[in-house]
Protein backbone atom coordinates (compact mmCIF):
# COMPACT_ATOMS: atom_id res chain seq x y z
CA UNK A 1 0.00 0.00 0.00
CA UNK A 2 0.97 3.27 -0.41
CA UNK A 3 2.14 5.75 2.35
CA UNK A 4 3.47 9.49 2.67
CA UNK A 5 6.15 10.44 5.33
CA UNK A 6 6.20 13.87 6.31
CA UNK A 7 8.90 15.34 9.05
CA UNK A 8 8.96 16.75 10.75
CA UNK A 9 6.27 17.34 12.49
CA UNK A 10 6.86 20.34 13.98
CA UNK A 11 9.79 22.68 13.61
CA UNK A 12 10.59 25.97 15.17
CA UNK A 13 13.43 28.23 13.85
CA UNK A 14 14.27 31.98 14.04
CA UNK A 15 13.65 34.43 11.58
CA UNK A 16 16.41 34.26 8.95
CA UNK A 17 17.57 30.85 9.01
CA UNK A 18 17.44 28.46 6.28
CA UNK A 19 14.18 26.03 5.56
CA UNK A 20 14.30 22.10 4.77
CA UNK A 21 11.14 20.24 4.98
CA UNK A 22 10.80 16.31 3.39
CA UNK A 23 7.97 14.20 1.85
CA UNK A 24 8.58 10.96 0.55
CA UNK A 25 6.01 8.98 -0.95
CA UNK A 26 6.10 4.74 -0.66
CA UNK A 27 4.12 2.30 -2.57
CA UNK A 28 3.31 3.81 -6.56
CA UNK A 29 5.61 5.57 -8.96
CA UNK A 30 5.57 9.27 -10.59
CA UNK A 31 3.08 10.50 -8.56
CA UNK A 32 2.18 13.94 -8.48
CA UNK A 33 3.63 15.41 -5.58
CA UNK A 34 1.98 18.95 -3.56
CA UNK A 35 2.94 21.26 -0.79
CA UNK A 36 0.54 23.55 0.25
CA UNK A 37 0.29 25.81 3.22
CA UNK A 38 -2.84 25.79 5.19
CA UNK A 39 -3.63 29.13 7.97
CA UNK A 40 -5.73 28.60 10.59
CA UNK A 41 -9.25 29.12 10.13
CA UNK A 42 -8.31 29.48 6.16
CA UNK A 43 -8.12 26.62 3.29
CA UNK A 44 -5.43 25.24 1.82
CA UNK A 45 -3.13 27.45 -0.30
CA UNK A 46 -1.48 25.31 -3.05
CA UNK A 47 2.42 26.35 -3.09
CA UNK A 48 4.31 24.00 -5.51
CA UNK A 49 3.14 20.89 -7.31
CA UNK A 50 5.32 18.76 -9.47
CA UNK A 51 4.25 16.15 -12.17
CA UNK A 52 7.73 14.82 -13.02
CA UNK A 53 11.78 14.88 -11.96
CA UNK A 54 12.95 18.25 -11.64
CA UNK A 55 9.47 19.94 -13.12
CA UNK A 56 7.90 21.83 -10.50
CA UNK A 57 5.11 24.67 -10.91
CA UNK A 58 5.03 27.78 -8.32
CA UNK A 59 1.72 28.99 -8.15
CA UNK A 60 2.50 31.77 -4.69
CA UNK A 61 5.36 33.82 -5.37
CA UNK A 62 7.54 33.74 -2.01
CA UNK A 63 10.16 33.28 -0.18
CA UNK A 64 10.04 29.44 -0.48
CA UNK A 65 11.30 27.24 -3.24
CA UNK A 66 10.34 23.03 -3.83
CA UNK A 67 13.02 20.75 -5.60
CA UNK A 68 11.98 17.15 -6.59
CA UNK A 69 15.37 15.66 -6.79
CA UNK A 70 14.03 12.13 -7.04
CA UNK A 71 10.46 10.39 -8.17
CA UNK A 72 8.79 10.31 -5.03
CA UNK A 73 10.90 12.87 -2.62
CA UNK A 74 9.53 16.66 -2.81
CA UNK A 75 11.36 19.21 -0.68
CA UNK A 76 10.22 22.83 0.27
CA UNK A 77 12.90 25.17 1.39
CA UNK A 78 13.96 28.30 2.36
CA UNK A 79 17.43 30.22 2.36
CA UNK A 80 16.22 32.52 4.78
CA UNK A 81 12.53 32.39 6.80
CA UNK A 82 10.43 35.30 7.70
CA UNK A 83 8.04 35.56 10.52
CA UNK A 84 5.23 35.33 7.73
CA UNK A 85 6.85 31.94 6.90
CA UNK A 86 5.36 30.81 10.03
CA UNK A 87 1.64 28.19 9.36
CA UNK A 88 1.01 24.86 8.79
CA UNK A 89 2.53 22.65 5.74
CA UNK A 90 1.26 20.02 4.32
CA UNK A 91 2.59 17.50 1.83
CA UNK A 92 0.01 15.81 -0.60
CA UNK A 93 0.44 12.93 -3.66
CA UNK A 94 -1.94 12.05 -6.34
CA UNK A 95 -1.97 9.47 -9.59
CA UNK A 96 -2.64 11.29 -12.76
CA UNK A 97 -6.38 9.67 -14.00
CA UNK A 98 -7.60 9.32 -10.63
CA UNK A 99 -7.19 13.07 -9.01
CA UNK A 100 -7.64 11.87 -5.25
CA UNK A 101 -4.92 13.26 -3.19
CA UNK A 102 -3.47 11.50 0.19
CA UNK A 103 -1.91 13.87 2.71
CA UNK A 104 0.90 13.68 5.17
CA UNK A 105 0.08 14.71 8.81
CA UNK A 106 1.53 18.37 7.81
CA UNK A 107 4.54 20.29 9.71
CA UNK A 108 4.14 22.94 12.18
CA UNK A 109 7.18 25.71 11.90
CA UNK A 110 7.02 29.02 13.48
CA UNK A 111 9.54 31.10 12.98
CA UNK A 112 10.26 33.39 16.04
CA UNK B 1 -6.55 31.50 -12.67
CA UNK B 2 -8.43 28.69 -11.48
CA UNK B 3 -10.32 29.06 -8.34
CA UNK B 4 -13.00 27.62 -5.82
CA UNK B 5 -15.11 29.77 -4.01
CA UNK B 6 -16.80 28.16 -0.93
CA UNK B 7 -19.40 28.94 1.62
CA UNK B 8 -18.27 30.68 4.74
CA UNK B 9 -18.87 29.25 8.26
CA UNK B 10 -19.44 27.84 10.41
CA UNK B 11 -22.85 26.09 9.25
CA UNK B 12 -24.75 24.78 12.84
CA UNK B 13 -27.66 22.29 12.45
CA UNK B 14 -29.40 20.57 14.39
CA UNK B 15 -29.02 16.10 13.82
CA UNK B 16 -31.04 15.25 11.35
CA UNK B 17 -31.67 18.52 9.93
CA UNK B 18 -30.61 18.64 5.73
CA UNK B 19 -27.28 20.12 4.90
CA UNK B 20 -26.14 22.23 1.79
CA UNK B 21 -22.87 23.89 1.34
CA UNK B 22 -22.00 25.70 -1.78
CA UNK B 23 -19.35 25.48 -3.81
CA UNK B 24 -18.88 27.33 -7.03
CA UNK B 25 -15.58 27.43 -9.47
CA UNK B 26 -13.67 29.17 -12.31
CA UNK B 27 -11.48 27.18 -14.54
CA UNK B 28 -10.50 26.92 -17.65
CA UNK B 29 -11.46 23.68 -19.73
CA UNK B 30 -13.21 20.72 -17.85
CA UNK B 31 -11.47 20.48 -14.09
CA UNK B 32 -12.36 17.22 -11.91
CA UNK B 33 -14.09 18.22 -8.96
CA UNK B 34 -14.13 17.36 -5.34
CA UNK B 35 -15.09 16.94 -1.84
CA UNK B 36 -12.63 16.63 0.89
CA UNK B 37 -13.75 16.57 4.44
CA UNK B 38 -11.14 16.98 7.60
CA UNK B 39 -12.53 15.31 10.77
CA UNK B 40 -11.55 17.00 14.42
CA UNK B 41 -7.78 16.02 14.96
CA UNK B 42 -7.29 14.27 11.89
CA UNK B 43 -6.32 15.17 7.82
CA UNK B 44 -7.44 15.77 5.05
CA UNK B 45 -9.59 12.20 3.45
CA UNK B 46 -11.15 12.65 0.04
CA UNK B 47 -15.17 12.63 0.56
CA UNK B 48 -16.67 12.33 -3.05
CA UNK B 49 -15.67 13.32 -7.09
CA UNK B 50 -16.90 13.78 -9.95
CA UNK B 51 -15.06 14.00 -13.40
CA UNK B 52 -17.11 15.74 -15.92
CA UNK B 53 -20.59 17.56 -16.05
CA UNK B 54 -24.10 16.03 -14.97
CA UNK B 55 -22.08 13.62 -12.67
CA UNK B 56 -23.29 12.62 -9.37
CA UNK B 57 -20.64 11.56 -6.32
CA UNK B 58 -21.70 10.34 -3.54
CA UNK B 59 -20.34 8.69 -0.32
CA UNK B 60 -22.01 8.44 3.15
CA UNK B 61 -24.91 9.76 2.15
CA UNK B 62 -23.48 12.49 0.82
CA UNK B 63 -23.97 13.93 -2.95
CA UNK B 64 -22.64 16.63 -5.14
CA UNK B 65 -22.96 17.10 -8.89
CA UNK B 66 -21.18 18.69 -11.36
CA UNK B 67 -23.18 21.63 -13.44
CA UNK B 68 -21.28 23.08 -15.75
CA UNK B 69 -23.57 25.63 -16.41
CA UNK B 70 -23.55 26.88 -13.05
CA UNK B 71 -20.12 25.85 -12.25
CA UNK B 72 -21.06 24.40 -9.26
CA UNK B 73 -20.48 21.80 -6.96
CA UNK B 74 -22.84 22.02 -4.14
CA UNK B 75 -22.66 19.35 -0.91
CA UNK B 76 -26.13 17.92 0.10
CA UNK B 77 -26.90 15.46 2.81
CA UNK B 78 -30.37 14.37 3.65
CA UNK B 79 -29.91 13.77 7.38
CA UNK B 80 -26.60 15.26 9.14
CA UNK B 81 -25.37 13.41 12.50
CA UNK B 82 -23.18 14.87 15.25
CA UNK B 83 -20.46 12.47 13.75
CA UNK B 84 -20.44 14.34 10.33
CA UNK B 85 -19.22 17.53 12.34
CA UNK B 86 -15.77 18.20 10.59
CA UNK B 87 -14.34 20.80 8.22
CA UNK B 88 -15.34 20.44 4.77
CA UNK B 89 -13.07 21.64 1.23
CA UNK B 90 -14.43 21.93 -2.33
CA UNK B 91 -11.50 21.16 -4.95
CA UNK B 92 -11.06 21.30 -8.05
CA UNK B 93 -7.74 19.58 -10.25
CA UNK B 94 -7.28 20.65 -13.83
CA UNK B 95 -5.68 19.27 -16.96
CA UNK B 96 -2.38 19.99 -15.42
CA UNK B 97 -3.60 17.92 -12.28
CA UNK B 98 -3.11 21.21 -10.63
CA UNK B 99 -5.22 20.62 -7.50
CA UNK B 100 -6.71 23.65 -5.74
CA UNK B 101 -9.31 23.99 -2.81
CA UNK B 102 -11.87 26.58 -1.43
CA UNK B 103 -11.54 27.95 1.74
CA UNK B 104 -13.18 25.36 3.81
CA UNK B 105 -17.11 25.39 5.34
CA UNK B 106 -16.88 24.15 9.24
CA UNK B 107 -19.86 21.83 9.84
CA UNK B 108 -21.50 21.92 13.37
CA UNK B 109 -23.79 19.34 14.17
CA UNK B 110 -25.41 19.50 17.84
CA UNK B 111 -27.90 16.47 19.27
Amino acid sequence: SQTIHQWPATLVQPVGSPLSLECTVEGTSNPNLYWYRQAAGRGLQLLFYSVGIGQISSEVPQNLSASRPQDRQFILSSKKLLLSDSGFYLCAWSLSGTGEAFFGQGTRLTVV
Amino acid sequence: GDSVTQMEGPVTLSEEAFLTINCTYTATGYPSLFWYVQYPGEGLQLLLKATKADDKGSNKGFEATYRKETTSFHLEKGSVQVSDSAVYFCALMDSSYKLIFGSGTRLLVRP
